[in-house]
């Protein structure tokens, strides 16, 4: 089944350990997104990406970083410089390039992150 | 980017219609206009698109004057599977380097 797969489901760190978010897609899209949710909330972007080997800032970057290797994978790392890093993670792709409805972003089911 | 206002909240009942509207003034030519539908812990999923006068698919009907200063989301009888958070986006839709940003969304209760 195509889609988009994020791992883990929910995730436990200590205070000041960097952490890792997997998020990887089989829809052979090009661009791809992160989101942060708090409770309540709406989504606020972190980092998104068109096209591999580029990324671009959020609206909410700080203390995140993002790779982009691979066309299929977005891997998201929250570091120890991100203050308040307890929050839903939701990663996301579309098509992208102009091949159009670039609107129309297909997400993950999630990771719930908790440091503790 | 368009920037879009949406209602913190509704409160519905089962059976009704529900309309959620969406204000972008500043909407540009090539925008389109987008909603999507998202349950508690999981991702936003998108539900209907569209850049003027009527569209409709099986779950909704979106609204767009001409003006397109703003948009109405509707959904038909609605049932208590349907309370979820509303998310209006405007953005081009064929555009490269898009970025798609979320605004609150209209969070919609539907009681028995």
């Amino acid at each position: 089944d195509g889609g988009i797969t994020q791992s883990p489901k929910y995730l436990f760190r200590k205070e000041g350990q960097n952490v890792t978010l997997s998020c990887e897609q089989n829809l052979n899209h090009d661009a791809m997104y992160w989101y942060r949710q708090d409770p309540g909330q709406g989504l606020r972007l972190i980092y998104y990406s068109q096209i591999v080997n580029d990324f671009q800032k959020g609206d909410i970057a700080e203390g995140y970083s993002v790779s982009r290797e691979k066309k299929e994978s977005f891997p998201l790392t929250v570091t120890s410089a991100q203050k308040n890093p307890t929050a839903f993670y939701l990663c996301a792709s579309s098509i992208g390039r102009g091949r159009g409805l670039n609107t129309e972003a297909f997400f993950g089911q999630g990771t719930r992150l908790t440091v503790v | 980017l368009a920037k879009t206002t949406q209602p913190i909240s509704m409160d519905s009942y089962e059976g009704q219609e529900v309309n959620i509207t969406c204000s972008h003034n500043n909407i540009a030519t090539n925008d389109y206009i987008t909603w999507y539908q998202q349950f508690p812990s999981q991702g936003p999923r998108f539900i209907i698109q569209g850049y003027k006068t009527k569209v409709t698919n099986e779950v909704a009907s979106l609204f767009i004057p001409a003006d397109r200063k703003s948009s109405t989301l509707s959904l038909p009888r609605v049932s208590l599977s349907d309370t979820a958070v509303y998310y209006c986006l405007v953005a081009p839709i064929k555009a490269a380097g898009n970025k798609l940003t979320f605004g609150g969304g209209t969070r919609v209760l539907v009681k028995p």
